[in-house]
């Protein structure tokens, strides 16, 4: 059954450094997210994409954050100056024909920030 | 009063029981539901997906909605041990300003023991 992947699996970042996280969706999805979940917290959504544009999101998506979708199979979030508060795991997911459809999640990004 | 709300329990049951999986929710536009399960250090995994008032069943599971009184339900009949995960409820508005966000519950804790 076709998956979400996401890569790496765990990433420790001294604090100010970027990081970029990497996911690849599901082939024919067209829709994509990302959400974050601090440790003991609720998913939290982050933003969604479509068309090579954000379509939504949320007050977390600061200035710091931009996502990008660099080639027709990867999708990407990248925190460009990190900070402790953004430890948390960081989860892919795409949905195939509309925002209505069921989102399939990846297995996360646990992100370690020191 | 939160979005959506779930108790985060923990529940535990013997093997072979029925359990009960509620969220309530404030949001009256919400118009899909989802319920994810989750194991540890796993991305949620869809379950169940239904947008209508109303029952839907898929094996063991019965996803049930209920928009006049803003609850939903995810009944697990002849529970396993291999049951045992986080369960998330998960609900997205449609139209206006929203494209398929995500708003997620808590989580519960299910142990099934043998």
């Amino acid at each position: 059954e076709p998956e979400v992947t996401q890569t790496p699996s765990h990433q420790v970042t001294q604090m100010g450094q970027e990081v970029i996280l990497r996911c690849v969706p599901i082939s024919n999805h067209l829709y994509f997210y990302w959400y974050r979940q601090i440790l003991g917290q609720k998913v939290e959504f982050l933003v969604s994409f479509y068309n090579n544009e954000i379509s939504e999101k949320s007050e977390i998506f600061d200035d710091q954050f931009s996502v990008e979708r660099p080639d027709g199979s990867n999708f990407t979030l990248k925190i460009r100056s990190t900070k402790l508060e953004d430890s948390a795991m960081y989860f892919c997911a795409s949905s195939e024909r509309g925002a209505n459809q069921p989102q399939h999640f990846g297995d996360g990004t646990r992100l370690s920030i020191l | 009063q939160k979005e959506v709300e779930q108790d985060p329990g923990p529940l535990s049951v013997p093997e072979g029981a029925i359990v009960s999986l509620n969220c309530t929710y404030s949001n009256s536009a919400f118009q899909y539901f989802m319920w994810y399960r989750q194991y540890s250090r796993k991305g949620p995994e869809l379950l169940m997906y239904t947008y209508s008032s109303g029952n839907k069943e898929d094996g063991r599971f019965t996803a049930q909605v209920d928009k006049s009184s803003k609850y939903i339900s995810l009944f697990i009949r002849d529970s396993q041990p291999s049951d045992s995960a986080t369960y998330l409820c998960a609900m997205s508005a449609y139209g206006g300003t929203s494209y398929g966000k995500l708003t997620f519950g808590q989580g519960t804790i299910l142990t099934v023991h043998p």
